[in-house]
């Protein structure tokens, strides 16, 4: 059964620009997760989507966001890049509903230049 | 506010002997406890979780206690082994059903031979 799958595994950006990080969770797992790890803050939960619909959110601002499809494939967008969202983004998976584990993928670097 | 704490960023265990990592948290609404391993430039890897109605649970070479009137909990690792170091991460969720993971900073593991 495949993992989870994060692409793009690396990525810069200039200041500005805007990118878009795509997260394909393991086949059957309707829940997907974002987080960002940074050296200083640790892991940060971002926002989860259970079937299309976003039904929890951190505490990240209006530039930061996502959405899920129909396959539960989910897509993170970064608006506006500032230096400091440079880190590591983790998608994390889950069946949904009263499972507790949730499995992460290998992660997208991304870097702002 | 941190919510979920690991004091000790560092450990060193000698091969064959007991790990603890320990953890504590504020919040006693967390539902259910996980504890992740995880490689530099990797995403994390579940091990073993706990739901807050317990106050044990035991998977192989690793086993979680719960002290909820404390809001504490460890992971005990034994034997250790060279492949578990690695930074140990103890995370907290929030809402049940849904999944909102708040993780603590990290505990780096290291096991020498």
């Amino acid at each position: 059964k495949a993992g989870v799958t994060q692409t793009p595994r690396y990525l810069i950006k200039t200041r500005g620009q805007q990118v878009t990080l795509s997260c394909s969770p393991i086949s059957g797992h309707r829940s997907v997760s974002w987080y960002q790890q940074t050296p200083g803050q640790g892991l940060q939960f971002l926002f989860e989507y259970f079937s299309e619909t976003q039904r929890n959110k951190g505490n990240f601002p209006g530039r930061f966001s996502g959405r899920q499809f129909s396959n539960s494939r989910s897509e993170m967008n970064v608006s506006t890049l500032e230096l400091g969202d440079s880190a590591l983004y983790l998608c994390a998976s889950r069946l949904g509903g009263g499972d507790t584990e949730a499995f992460f993928g290998q992660g997208t670097r991304l870097t702002v230049v | 506010d941190q919510q979920v704490k690991q004091n000790s960023p560092s450990l060193s265990v000698q091969e064959g002997r007991i790990s603890i990592l320990n953890c504590d948290y504020t919040n006693s609404m967390f539902d259910y406890f996980l504890w992740y391993k995880k490689y530099p430039a990797e995403g994390p890897t579940f091990l073993i979780s706990i739901s807050s109605i317990k106050d044990k649970n035991e998977d192989g070479r690793f086993t979680v206690f719960l002290n909820k009137s404390a809001k504490h909990l460890s992971l005990h690792i034994v034997p250790s082994q060279p492949g578990d170091s690695a930074v140990y991460f103890c995370a907290a969720n929030l809402f049940r059903g849904a999944q909102k993971l708040v993780f603590g900073q990290g505990t780096r593991l290291t096991i020498n031979p």
